[in-house]
This record gives structure tokens, C-alpha cells and sequence, in this order.
């Protein structure tokens, strides 16, 4: 089984639209929770942090619901420049090992 | 963006020949890891350091070895490749202790193909 799964999409929405995203995790020892970007044949990039209580980048808000062992990216007012795959990524313990979700694309249409 | 690089960048080799990836780092960090990224399985942890000759097994070590002699080289060697080790692999870098954010720096991947 694998410890992180998303679904892959593509989600193909036009510009101005809210996205939400969703991720689980197989381990409940899972003890941090990101969103990363990943442009086309670039490398992935942090988009930001998950926290308990939920946190809210400008348009992106993160959300984690451990009970259920899932994490929630919800982009608002989406732009073309936000078309990318999203990674949703968990360490396990401590910093040592990051487990990657497999992405899920998102194409924002004019 | 963190100081790191690959190399090489592209490489195309033959089934049976031995491969060794790069990675160099200037930021000093602590954890250097090695994954591939292949279409429908995401990013998949090959090994990792944490440590000058510390190094343990991540999910698909099998066909890998790797060696950290310092602290900002870490190698990722195929012995024997095989097609099934056609892929983009990665580096990545990371702080760990208190405060860090647990950031994970990438580097900008080799494209390999094993004919």
C-alpha cells in the first residue's frame, strides 16, 4: 500500500475557479504534511507547510484532518500561473524520510 | 535557491553498464536523498544520508548503491543498469533539528535512459 495517495487528475478548470485537492496517508505516525509544486520536467518545489489548525497562504489554504489521515489543498481564484502537478508529501518520525503522493495535475484554462 | 547541482544531466547508456550520478551541495545540510520519478508512481526514495558515511535504504534501493565521503557530495551508483532504471532521478537536500521547517531542495534532475 502506498503511504500517500492523490488523485492524479487532470483537473482542468478555466481561470477565476476555486480547485480543491485531496491527499490520505496510509501511516497515522505520520507527523508532517506539505504541499509541493512541480512544473513541467522541473523539480519540485515547496508551495507551503500543513498545519493542525489549517493555514492560509494568499489564494492556497491547507488543511489537515488527522482523525481521517487526509490533507486538503484549496486554490481560489485560480490562475493560468497555477497550473502545475501538486504533491502531497508526509515524513514519517522525524526529517528523514519524505513520502511523495504520486500528484495530482491541474490545468487552469483563459 | 539552495546550492545544488547534478550531474550529469542527461545521460543515455546501455543495459549492463555501471552509472554514477552527482550531487553537490553548498548549503552545508545535514540530509542528502536520492529519488527517481517515473509516470503513475510519483517520487520514490532511493537512499539517503544522513551523515558523512551514513546512509540507509529508502523504498526502491534494489539495483542502488550510494557513497557520502563528504558532506556535500552525495552519489548515487547503478553497479549493472537495466531499462527498468530508465528515469529522472533527483536530488534533494534538508536541514534537520529544531527549528528547521523540513524543507526538502531539489536539485534539477538526471534524465537517464538505459537502452
Amino acid at each position: 500500500r502506498k503511504e500517500v495517495e492523490q488523485d492524479p487528475g487532470p483537473f482542468n478548470v478555466p481561470e477565476g475557479a476555486t480547485v480543491a485537492f485531496n491527499c490520505t496517508y496510509s501511516n497515522s505516525a505520520s507527523q508532517s504534511f506539505f504541499w509541493y509544486r512541480q512544473d513541467c520536467r522541473k523539480e519540485p518545489k515547496l508551495l507551503m507547510s500543513v498545519y493542525s489548525s489549517g493555514n492560509e497562504d494568499g489564494r492556497f489554504t491547507a488543511q489537515l484532518n488527522r482523525a481521517s489521515q487526509y490533507i486538503s489543498l484549496l486554490i481560489r481564484d485560480s490562475k493560468l500561473s497555477d497550473s502545475a502537478t501538486y504533491l502531497c508529501v508526509v515524513t514519517l518520525y522525524n526529517f528523514n524520510k519524505f513520502y511523495f503522493g504520486s500528484g495530482t495535475k491541474l490545468n487552469v484554462k483563459p | 535557491d539552495a546550492g545544488i547541482t547534478q550531474s550529469p544531466r542527461h545521460k543515455v547508456t546501455e543495459t549492463g553498464t555501471p552509472v554514477t550520478l552527482r550531487c553537490h551541495q553548498t548549503e552545508n545540510h545535514r540530509y542528502m536523498y536520492w529519488y527517481r520519478q517515473d509516470p503513475g508512481h510519483g517520487l520514490r526514495l532511493i537512499h539517503y544520508s544522513y551523515g558523512v558515511k551514513d546512509t540507509d535504504k529508502g523504498e526502491v534501493s534494489d539495483g542502488y548503491s550510494v557513497s557520502r565521503s563528504k558532506t556535500e557530495d552525495f552519489l548515487l551508483t547503478l553497479e549493472s543498469a537495466t531499462s527498468s532504471q530508465t528515469s529522472v532521478y533527483f536530488c534533494a537536500i534538508s536541514e534537520a533539528g529544531q527549528g528547521n521547517t523540513g524543507e526538502l531542495f531539489f536539485g534539477e534532475g538526471s534524465r537517464l535512459t538505459v537502452l
